[in-house]
């Protein structure tokens, strides 16, 4: 099983402001099938970037990610109000998909 | 717009069986994969399985021994079941369509052990 390791916990930043989030596996994720989810209180997860950077369909280009192997990035270039959220990254290389612990992205 | 609807018991005592359904409208359930996932309040998001319109499935092996998904493509839905619950089990349960990543998810639905 891949576990993947998300940091930092929680992020306070200012609306405005550049948020980079990290995901790292704990081995290399096959052809960088890596995703990135934002989920708010209440709601489902929402995809926001797949094969690790690939915006999935009407995702602001705001937001983007990169990354390969075992260490993945999620760039919020500059924060808007709605962004404030909890961030999930997942691998879908091998089985069982697994997801990172999550980043809480705060209003600073 | 393809959409997805879950539904069941929200409240199961232990020991007993978790049954719920995932209602595909808007588009046909047929070559595709499904999948349901679970969140205990609070917490982070976890795989549970899932299921191809064909019938074949893979699940997580925290849950193999446990869990049983199938789908029925006359009524567009596919379903989940989980034995021996305990309040471990306690989750919202979402119902997603899957291509490795879910780029679709339902709302979800609560459901809690309890006696």
């Amino acid at each position: 099983e891949i576990v993947l390791t998300q940091s930092p916990g929680t992020l306070s930043l200012s609306p405005g402001e550049r948020a980079t989030l990290s995901c790292r596996a704990s081995q290399s994720v096959s052809s960088n099938y890596l995703a990135w989810y934002q989920q708010k209180p209440g709601q489902a997860p929402r995809l926001l970037i797949y094969g690790a950077s690939s915006r999935a369909t009407g995702i602001p280009d705001r937001f983007s990610g990169s990354g390969s192997g075992t260490d993945f990035t999620l760039t919020i270039s500059r924060l808007e109000p709605e962004d404030f959220a909890v961030y999930y990254c997942q691998q879908y290389g091998i089985s069982p998909r697994t997801f990172g612990q999550g980043t809480k992205v705060e209003i600073k | 717009q393809v959409q997805l609807q879950e539904s069941g018991p929200g409240l199961v005592k232990p020991s007993e069986t978790l049954s719920l359904t995932c209602t595909v409208s808007g588009g046909s359930i047929s070559n595709y994969y499904w999948s349901w996932i679970r969140q205990p309040p609070g917490k982070g998001l976890e795989w549970i399985g899932y299921i191809y319109y064909s019938g074949s499935t893979n699940y997580n092996p925290s849950l193999k021994s446990r869990v049983t998904i199938s789908v029925d493509t006359s009524k567009n839905q596919f379903s989940l079941k989980l034995n021996s619950v305990t309040a471990a089990d306690t989750a919202v349960y979402y119902c997603a369509h899957a291509r490795g990543y879910f780029d679709l998810w339902g709302r979800g639905t609560l459901v809690t052990v309890s006696s």
